[in-house]
């Protein structure tokens, strides 16, 4: 069955730290790949895209890798700062499907 | 630019009573979707539209309608709630579609309903 997985305990780091989240995926064949971030009480926002036949992907912070061999991404936040704690959900949308399928998400928590 | 509006924001019912989410969106997008959220469950994908008058059946349908008469507009119903439909619901809209690469989802901020 498709499954997308992501790191369901919290991951807690210092402010200033790098925050790596994980995004693992199972019998799909994305043809690219979407971060988005999602606060209390408030619904997703999109963060970033990368496509199948890029291997990295940067805005400001954020990093983002795909990997279609090991079936996962990465997202990266660099200098972590408190406002960063949030939910971050991975999406993507397999072949001939028509709409996006999420992860369930990691809450980040960054500490001052 | 309102974005996507969702309505209402909170609503608590009876088992077997019905109601309509109500979702607007004011960026032309062609698509529509409505997702519900549960906890350790992330989004699951109930019904989407790929234009104007058109919907298509999503991972969980069973238990609700929806519509598109308008391009603007996505509704959801509800005929009969029952308390395993108790969840937040989102709205979200794309300007294209999946093939398109321009399936970039802006969401509404949510509707909770709770079926007691």
């Amino acid at each position: 069955s498709q499954k997308i997985e992501q790191n369901s305990e919290a991951l807690n780091i210092q402010e200033g730290k790098t925050a790596t989240l994980t995004c693992n995926y199972t019998n799909y064949s994305p043809a690219y790949l979407q971060w988005y971030r999602q606060d209390p009480g408030r619904g997703p926002v999109f963060l970033l895209l990368i496509r199948e036949n890029e291997k990295e992907k940067r805005k400001e912070r954020l990093k983002v890798t795909f990997d279609t061999t090991l079936k996962q991404s990465l997202f990266h936040i660099t200098a972590s700062q408190p406002a960063d704690s949030a939910t971050y959900l991975c999406a993507l949308v397999d072949t001939g499907r028509r709409a996006l399928t999420f992860g369930s998400g990691t809450r980040l928590q960054v500490q001052p | 630019n309102a974005g996507v509006t969702q309505t209402p924001k909170f609503r608590v019912l009876k088992t077997g009573q019905s109601m309509t989410l109500l979702c607007a969106q004011d960026m032309n997008h062609e698509y529509m979707y409505w997702y519900r959220q549960d906890p350790g469950m992330g989004l699951r994908l109930i019904h989407y539209s790929v234009g104007e008058g058109t919907t298509a059946k999503g991972e969980v349908p069973d238990g609700y309608n929806v519509s598109r008469l308008k391009k603007q507009n996505f509704l959801l119903g509800l005929e009969s709630a029952a308390p395993s439909q108790t969840s937040v619901y989102f709205c979200a809209s794309s300007w294209g579609g999946p093939s398109s690469g321009a399936n970039v989802l802006t969401f509404g901020a949510g509707s909770r309903l709770t079926v007691l």
